[in-house]
C-alpha cells in the first residue's frame, strides 16, 4: 500500500516565503512530483525530484529525502496568483498516486 | 493537437444510462491515464495505458468501469449502469514515455481539462 500525507490548507502573506510538506510511505518509489493546481482548472507540472536534495526553479524549489520519506515545497516571493492547490505525488515502479493536495489562500 | 483534449466537457446523465468519456492524448506521447478527481481532492488514480496495453487497472472502482486504448492513442472511458456515486470530474493526463520507465520528468503527465460528469 501507500500514503501520502500533506496539509489540507495553509495560509500566507503575499511576497512572504511558505513551504507544504509531504511525507509518505511507499513502495517500489522511483521519484516524486509536485503539481499546481488552480481552482477549477488540470493539474499543471511543477517539478521531479530523484535524488536527495533541493532543486531550485525560479521562485519554486523542492527538496526529497529519500531515506526519511519526506518533501517540501519551497514557494518564495508569493503572489496572489500562487493561491491555489498543490499536490504532492509518487512515482512508483507501477503507477502515480497523487496526495490529497493543500489549498494555499495567499493573503494581501 | 497542442495539448490533451477530453470530450464532452460536461455530461449529464440518468442513473442507469451508460457513458462514454473520451482522451484525445497529446501526439505521440506513449502512455495515458485516468483520473477521477472529488472536489477538493487529489486526483484518484483509476487505470493507464502504454500504448495500447492496459497496464494496470486497479483503481477501477467496480466492474461497471473499463477502458480501452485501440490503437495506442485516442482512449475511451465507459462506466455502465451509471450510479449518483460515479458523479465527479474525469481526468485523463499523458505522458512521454512509458509509465513506470522511471525516468523522471519524461513521466511529466500533462493533464487534459476533465470531463465533468453528473448522474441524476
Amino acid at each position: 500500500g501507500q500514503n501520502i500525507d500533506q496539509p489540507t490548507e495553509m495560509t500566507a502573506t503575499e511576497g512572504a516565503i511558505v513551504q507544504i510538506n509531504c511525507t509518505y510511505q511507499t513502495s517500489g518509489f522511483n521519484g516524486l512530483f509536485w503539481y499546481q493546481q488552480h481552482a477549477g482548472e488540470a493539474p499543471t507540472f511543477l517539478s521531479y525530484n530523484v535524488l536527495d536534495g533541493l532543486e531550485e526553479k525560479g521562485r519554486f524549489s523542492s527538496f526529497l529525502s529519500r531515506s526519511k520519506g519526506y518533501s517540501y515545497l519551497l514557494l518564495k516571493e508569493l503572489q496572489m496568483k500562487d493561491s491555489a492547490s498543490y499536490l504532492c505525488a509518487v512515482d512508483r515502479d507501477d503507477k502515480i498516486i497523487f496526495g490529497k493536495g493543500t489549498r494555499l489562500h495567499i493573503l494581501p | 493537437g497542442a495539448g490533451v483534449s477530453q470530450s464532452p466537457r460536461y455530461k449529464v446523465t440518468k442513473r442507469g444510462q451508460d457513458v462514454a468519456l473520451r482522451c484525445d492524448p497529446i501526439s505521440g506521447h506513449v502512455s495515458l491515464y485516468w483520473y477521477r478527481q472529488a472536489l477538493g481532492q487529489g486526483p484518484e488514480f483509476l487505470t493507464y495505458f502504454n500504448y495500447e496495453a492496459q497496464q494496470d487497472k486497479s483503481g477501477l472502482p467496480n466492474d461497471r468501469f473499463s477502458a480501452e486504448r485501440p490503437e495506442g492513442s485516442i482512449s475511451t472511458l465507459t462506466i455502465q449502469r451509471t450510479e449518483q456515486r460515479d458523479s465527479a470530474m474525469y481526468r485523463c493526463a499523458s505522458s512521454l514515455e512509458e509509465g513506470t520507465s522511471g525516468r523522471g520528468s519524461y513521466n511529466e503527465q500533462f493533464f487534459g481539462p476533465g470531463t465533468r460528469l453528473t448522474v441524476l
